[in-house]
């Protein structure tokens, strides 16, 4: 089955540093990639989503480029703020799954905690 | 906008006791999902309905049964409660595109 592998956690960081977290994925049709930022006590929100092989997507000063090639999806900052102290999930979801109706259901990483210190 | 509502945010139940939980989607999505996120872990799919009929089901425990109603919501009911079911509950609605999340409703079985 799909399923979504992340880099060990946590990661802890200064402010203004580079950001990386990795993510790959095991997929058996043609997935669409996600990344959700979740705060502390607060539910998943999109952060950035690409739907095909090279799209790149970006929100907030994050990037990540759907890699078909070596099955990735890293998610990328340049310089990370207080602010983005968070967990962040990878996930994909396989529209075949759906029967075309919609995305269909989301298959999630282990999660990152991200830790930045001003 | 309009987000996705869940209700109770939090829920204490005993062992063995019932719970129902809610979801009202975005206004014009016709697509909700429930997830399960236990402690430290990630969201685990349980169940999802597409114009009020299930379209796929995941890892759900037998004790536990949804609907999608003519209005769109969802209720999620989970019957003789263990202490493992003890988790963040989410639920997500959808118009053919990404997921939006609410904002959880937290279970805890004692």
């Amino acid at each position: 089955g799909d399923s979504v592998t992340q880099m060990e956690g946590p990661v802890t960081l200064s402010e203004e540093a580079f950001l990386t977290i990795n993510c790959t994925y095991t997929a058996t049709g043609y997935p669409s990639l996600f990344w959700y930022v979740q705060y502390p006590g607060e539910g998943l929100q999109l952060l950035l989503k690409a739907t095909k092989a090279d799209d790149k997507g970006s929100n907030k000063g994050f990037e990540a480029t759907y890699r078909k090639e070596t099955t990735s999806f890293h998610l990328e900052k340049g310089s990370v703020q207080v602010s983005d102290s968070a967990v962040y999930f990878c996930a994909l979801s396989d529209p075949s799954d759906a029967g075309g109706t919609s995305y269909g259901k989301l298959t999630f990483g282990q999660g990152t905690i991200l830790t930045v210190h001003p | 906008a309009a987000g996705v509502i869940q209700s109770p945010r939090h829920l204490i139940k005993e062992k063995r006791e019932t719970a129902t939980l809610k979801c009202y989607p975005i206004p014009r999505h016709d697509t909700v999902y429930w997830y399960q996120q236990g402690p430290g872990q990630d969201p685990q799919f349980l169940i999802s309905f597409y114009e009020k009929m299930q379209s796929d089901k995941g890892s759900i425990p037998d004790r536990f049964s949804a609907q999608q109603f003519s209005d769109y919501h969802s209720e999620l009911n989970m019957s003789s409660l263990e202490l493992g079911d003890s988790a963040l509950y989410f639920c997500a609605s959808s118009f053919r595109y990404e997921q939006y999340f609410g904002p959880g409703t937290r279970l805890t079985v004692t």
